[in-house]
């Protein structure tokens, strides 16, 4: 079955500092991710949508210049979390879409624990 | 804005029974309403689809009904399990490569 891999899957890193989250599928071309952020109980709370190629669009209320998506390829994705600040610490998770993804179209990386200290 | 409500935050049940969860929405009904699973500290994992056209659909323990006169799916586990413990997410899709929208989730307990 399709299968993206999220990287890393817990970081720690000092308020001020950049972070970078991977997302790639190994199995299929990703031609839509989608990135959420996760608050404890809370649902999945869609960030952005990027197409491979273009740039992300985001939802309102997020920060495009802190929050930076890139999507070069049809494999991978990447968000970074620029000068991070306690408040951003949170379980991120990206999701993909596209050709030879399954039919019911997303697929889901296993997240990523961010802790800002 | 379209809002999806799970029934409940917390559901506990005893081993072997059938766990019922709930998950209504307001507006318009989407293509397709899905269910994941979603353990502590992981992305959610795809159980079930149910479309628009569709009133039931089974896999395995696991059983899905879908009623867009009410607005809300049921998502049933029969002889429940510990390992079924976790936290069940329904999500709607809408069209094209729009994004899920996801309800809260409801966190089963299965006693042992």
């Amino acid at each position: 079955g399709a299968v993206v891999s999220q990287h890393p899957s817990r970081v720690i890193c000092k308020s001020g500092t950049s972070v970078k989250i991977e997302c790639r599928s190994l199995d299929f071309q990703a031609t839509t991710m989608f990135w959420y952020r996760q608050f404890p109980k809370q649902s999945l709370m869609l960030m952005a949508t990027s197409n491979e190629g273009s740039k992300a669009t985001y939802e309102q209320g997020v920060e495009k210049d802190k929050f930076l998506i890139n999507h070069a390829s049809l494999t991978l994705s990447t968000l970074t979390v620029t000068s991070a600040h306690p408040e951003d610490s949170s379980f991120y998770i990206c999701s993909a879409s596209g050709q030879g993804a399954p039919n019911y179209g997303y697929t889901f990386g296993s997240g990523t624990r961010l802790t800002v200290v | 804005s379209q809002k999806i409500e799970q029934n409940s935050e917390a559901l506990n049940i005893q081993e072997g029974k059938t766990a019922t969860l709930t998950c209504n929405y307001t507006n318009y009904s989407p293509a397709y309403l899905q269910w994941y699973r979603q353990d502590p500290g992981r992305g959610p994992v795809f159980l079930l689809l149910i479309r628009e056209n569709e009133k039931e659909k089974r896999k395995e323990r696991l059983k899905v009904t879908f009623d867009t006169t009410l607005k809300q799916s049921l998502f049933h586990i029969t002889a429940s399990q510990p390992a079924d413990s976790a936290t069940y997410l329904c999500a709607l899709y809408y069209s094209g490569n729009t994004p899920l929208v996801f309800g809260k989730g409801t966190r089963l307990s299965v006693i042992a």
